[in-house]
């Protein structure tokens, strides 16, 4: 049961342009959602992240946009970049109290493409 | 400040045989520590998770274990590698939220 789902394995935004990246998750007990980039063999590492208290978190280019009642969150960049080109993760987690609140559930992955 | 190490970066193994990678993590104490597998094509899967020394919880049934011996050292293994092992292994630790990743490693069983 995947209970976080990026339904686009891949996109490809020209450079400048803004990319749109989709979350969808089922847990209505996740209560934090992360974003992580990902370049080929390499971990991902740490971009954004938004409490469920919050319905937007901005961070320079990167914004993240929640909608709890849709169980949604997209990732925007703007402008895009070349070295943005990766694999972006989304991950969420939440439900009870002490170590479950700290076990990541991760999507399967957007990879991004930016088009010089 | 803190870093994860983890090795080696890349394994090629007959199936069969056995597996052992390590992670180490510095600059930090009792870290939560965790296991992931980047399966291709698929989502990163959550094998193991570790809250304390000789304290593992599995999150899937499989072909491989995982071991805490010292508190910022996680072992990954297996007696006999099958095939469908092969994957990009990732190593991580946290404390509150946020994880953060090792390097990777890269098995190919053939």
């Amino acid at each position: 049961d995947q209970q976080v789902k990026q339904n686009s394995p891949s996109l490809s935004v020209q450079e400048g342009r803004i990319s749109i990246l989709n979350c969808d998750y089922t847990n209505s007990m996740f209560d934090y959602f992360l974003w992580y980039k990902k370049y080929p063999a390499e971990g991902p590492t740490f971009l954004i992240s938004i409490s469920s208290i919050k319905d937007k978190n901005e961070d320079g280019r990167f914004t993240v946009f929640l909608n709890k009642s849709a169980k949604h969150l997209s990732l925007h960049i703007v402008p895009s970049q070349p070295g943005d080109s990766a694999v972006y993760f989304c991950a969420a987690s939440g439900g009870t109290l002490g170590f479950g609140n700290e076990k990541l559930t991760f999507g399967t992955g957007t990879r991004l493409t930016i088009i010089p | 400040s803190q870093t994860i190490h983890q090795w080696p970066a890349t394994l090629v193994q007959p199936v069969g045989s056995p597996l052992s990678l390590e992670c180490t993590v510095e600059g930090t104490s009792n870290p939560n520590l965790y296991w992931y597998r980047q399966a291709a094509g698929r989502g990163l899967q959550l094998l193991f998770y570790s809250i304390g020394i000789d304290q593992i919880s599995s999150e899937v049934p499989q072909n491989l274990s995982a071991s805490r011996p010292q508190d910022r050292q996680f072992i990954l293994s297996s007696k006999k590698l099958l095939l469908s092992d092969s994957g990009f292994y990732l190593c991580a630790w946290s404390r509150v939220y946020g994880y953060t990743f090792g390097s990777g490693t890269r098995l190919t069983v053939v």
